[in-house]
C-alpha cells in the first residue's frame, strides 16, 4: 500500500463547477500538507499549504485537512478552463522529504 | 535566474552509458532537491542538499546514482551504467530557506530515455 493514495482521474467538469480533489494517507507522522498544480510539460507549482488539521482558503481554492481520518481535500470554486491541469497532493512529517500522490488529472470544459 | 533551470531538456542514451543531469537553482536558494517522476505518477524523492551538504540521500535507488552540489549552487545528478528502468523525468527543485520545503520551485525537468 502506498503512503499516499490519490485517484488519478481523469476528472472532467463543466466550467463554473465546484471541484473536489482528495487524498488519503497512512503515515500518521505527516504534519504538513500541500497541493501542487502541474500543467502539461511543466514542473509542479505550489498551490496551497496547510499545517496540521483545519481549513485554509485562498481565492477560489480551499484546502482541508482531517488528520483523524488521514484525509485531505482541495476544493476549487467557479472552476475555469485554465484550471485544467494535474493536481498533486504532497505531505511530510518532521523531515524534509515530500511524499507525493500520483496526481489527479482535471479538465474543465467550456 | 528567473526560475530553476535544468539541462539538458532531453537526454537519450544507450544502456550502460553514464549521464550527468544539471540543475541551476534560483539564485540565493539554500535547499536543492532531486526528484524522479514517472509518467502518470507523482514526483519521488531522491536526495536533497542544504548549501553544499547532502542532507538526505535515502531516495537514491542504488549506488549507480550520485549527486553533488560542490559550491552550494549548481547541482549535478549522475547516473552510472544506465539501465532502461532509469528512464524517467528527473526534476530538480529549490527552496529559499533551510527546511522550508513546502514552497518548492520545480524546474521543467530532464527527460531521460535509456535505449
Amino acid at each position: 500500500q502506498k503512503e499516499v493514495e490519490q485517484d488519478p482521474g481523469p476528472l472532467s467538469v463543466p466550467e463554473g463547477a465546484i471541484v473536489s480533489l482528495n487524498c488519503t494517507y497512512s503515515n500518521s507522522a505527516f504534519q504538513y500538507f500541500m497541493w501542487y498544480r502541474q500543467y502539461s510539460r511543466k514542473g509542479p507549482e505550489l498551490l496551497m499549504y496547510t499545517y496540521s488539521s483545519g481549513n485554509k482558503e485562498d481565492g477560489r481554492f480551499t484546502a482541508q485537512v482531517d488528520k483523524s481520518s488521514k484525509y485531505i481535500s482541495l476544493f476549487i470554486r467557479d472552476s475555469q478552463p485554465s484550471d485544467s491541469a494535474t493536481y498533486l497532493c504532497a505531505m511530510r512529517g518532521g523531515g524534509n522529504k515530500l511524499t507525493f500522490g500520483t496526481g489527479t488529472q482535471l479538465k474543465v470544459e467550456l | 535566474g528567473a526560475g530553476v533551470s535544468q539541462s539538458p531538456r532531453y537526454k537519450v542514451t544507450k544502456r550502460g552509458q553514464d549521464v550527468a543531469l544539471r540543475c541551476d537553482p534560483i539564485s540565493g536558494h539554500v535547499s536543492l532537491y532531486w526528484y524522479r517522476q514517472a509518467l502518470g505518477q507523482g514526483p519521488e524523492f531522491l536526495t536533497y542538499f542544504n548549501y553544499e551538504a547532502q542532507q538526505d540521500k535515502s531516495g537514491l535507488p542504488n549506488d549507480r546514482f550520485s549527486a553533488e552540489r560542490p559550491e552550494g549552487s549548481i547541482s549535478t545528478l549522475t547516473i552510472q551504467r544506465t539501465e532502461q528502468r532509469d528512464s524517467a523525468m528527473y526534476r530538480c527543485a529549490s527552496s529559499l530557506e533551510w527546511g522550508a520545503n513546502e514552497k518548492l520551485f520545480f524546474g521543467s525537468g530532464t527527460q531521460l530515455s535509456v535505449l
